[in-house]
């Protein structure tokens, strides 16, 4: 079974530097896609960035961007330029594309404060 | 496109009381997902609709849960007999594919007393 491993429970960065959140999965598919979302307290869980795994190309948008390592089974995501409002858990989520199910696994969570 | 509205955004039951909660998702969108959030964890999967069938269900959905889609629109989770394990964050979600995410909803938190 496929597993998604954050380890970093929280994390804390300046306004206007760059942080990284670390993200592990473990599966024996070579077909998925990967997910960055973001939950702001109290408020509904957004899509920040996405990554096909066929594809080497590390994917961006904007401020975030991530290190996409397949051999590695690691999936980590850049915010650069924190802002204030950047604060909230992230959850790196893995979908399958091979074993016919729909669901996407989800890790535990990185709650990212960023200071002022 | 008024995004995934969930209803109630807060339920409190007694224990051994039925519940039912309402998901409207994008009205384009053919998948539908259900997922159970607890505090610290992440979402973790119990269902999910394309269209109006009910295509995979997760060992977390026991017999005192359902769910339904009628003519794959809304969708309605219902928990029979309530327990306190049940509370928790119940999250919709939709999807018109599977490789652009999902679109969640606010969600419905359920504290069983």
């Amino acid at each position: 079974a496929q597993t998604v491993t954050q380890s970093q429970p929280e994390m804390s960065v300046q306004e206007a530097e760059t942080v990284t959140l670390s993200c592990t999965y473990d599966t024996s598919e070579s077909d998925y896609y990967l997910f960055w979302y973001k939950q702001p307290p109290s408020r509904q869980m957004i899509l920040v960035i996405r990554q096909e795994a066929y594809k080497q190309q590390n994917a961006t948008e904007n401020r975030f961007s991530v290190n996409f390592q397949k051999a590695a089974k690691s999936f980590s995501l850049k915010i650069s330029d924190s802002q204030l409002g950047d604060a909230a858990m992230y959850f790196c989520a893995y979908r399958t594309l091979t074993s016919g199910t729909y669901k996407y696994i989800f890790g535990t969570g990185t709650r990212l404060k960023v200071l002022a | 496109d008024t995004g995934v509205s969930q209803n109630p955004r807060h339920k409190i039951t007694k224990r051994g009381q039925n519940v039912t909660f309402r998901c409207d998702p994008i009205s384009e969108h053919n998948r539908l997902y259900w997922y159970r959030q607890t505090l610290g964890q992440g979402p973790e999967f119990l269902t999910y609709f394309q269209n109006e069938a009910q295509l995979e269900k997760s060992r977390l959905l026991s017999d005192r849960f359902s769910a339904e889609r009628p003519k794959g629109s809304f969708s309605t989770l219902e928990i029979q007999r309530t327990e306190q394990g049940d509370s928790a964050m119940y999250l919709c979600a939709s999807s018109l594919g599977q490789a652009k995410g999902y679109t969640f909803g606010s969600g419905t938190r359920l504290t069983v007393v």
